[in-house]
């Protein structure tokens, strides 16, 4: 099964407006974390925003922000007054089993690529 | 700058043949993670090292393996090279602090071309 899922395979969004992309994730474990990475055309992967699964708020940055609905295990990007520089792949990304001090692989979702337009 | 290093950027290459991915993570970092991300696909996991001793298997091919040496630099060897490892290969590497929140901090990639 799925541990990520990115239902938006591409997504369009004009200039100034705000756009979201959905990611869902699966996992039982009640500690984990969610990432959001932009991978533009150049090809490096850039953390965005981290969202953990205890963190009563959600996580903003800038222009960034997530949307976490523990219940229905979402954790949608948004991003608010879009810029041509936005336009790039979108990842999500879930770390499981958490534990101060440690360090464990993220997996990924297949991505959501955004076009902004004029 | 992420910080983290990757060699070479770009590589053509014929199949059957054997390559050397080399990575130097962040100053610090103890762990390294490769990845492999395919044309117009997600990052798929490979493997991860700790302080030089392997943490976790992804679906990593037999003909592919990967060490850390104790300056904590990486390498990911790929061998009898087919059309389809043809991908961007990234290394990361993440700190542990208590305080960290696990994001991963990643190279440029690099660009295997099989031919």
């Amino acid at each position: 099964a799925q541990k990520i899922t990115q239902t938006q395979p591409g997504m369009f969004v004009q200039e100034k407006e705000a756009v979201t992309l959905d990611c869902t994730y699966d996992t039982s474990d009640p500690s984990y974390g969610l990432f959001w990475y932009k991978q533009p055309s150049s090809g490096e992967m850039i953390f965005l925003i981290y969202q953990g699964s205890y963190d009563q708020q959600n996580a903003t940055e800038g222009r960034y922000s997530l949307n976490f609905q523990k219940a229905r295990k979402s954790a949608n990007l948004v991003i608010s007054a879009s810029q041509l520089g936005d336009s790039a792949m979108y990842f999500c990304a879930m770390r499981e089993g958490y534990r101060a001090g440690t360090a464990s692989k993220l997996t990924f979702g297949t991505g959501t690529r955004l076009q902004v337009t004029l | 700058d992420s910080g983290v290093t990757q060699t070479p950027k770009h590589l053509i290459t014929a199949t059957g043949q054997r390559v050397t991915l080399r990575c130097s993570p962040r100053s610090g970092d103890l762990s390294v993670y490769w990845y492999q991300q395919s044309l117009d696909q997600g990052l798929q996991f490979l493997i991860q090292y700790y302080n030089g001793e392997e943490r976790a298997k992804g679906n990593i091919l037999e003909r592919f393996s990967a060490q850390q040496f104790p300056d904590l630099h990486s390498e990911l060897n790929l061998s009898s090279l087919e059309l389809g490892d043809s991908a961007l290969y990234f290394c990361a590497s993440s700190p542990i602090r208590d305080s960290h929140t696990g994001e991963l901090f990643f190279g440029e990639g690099s660009r295997l071309t099989v031919l």
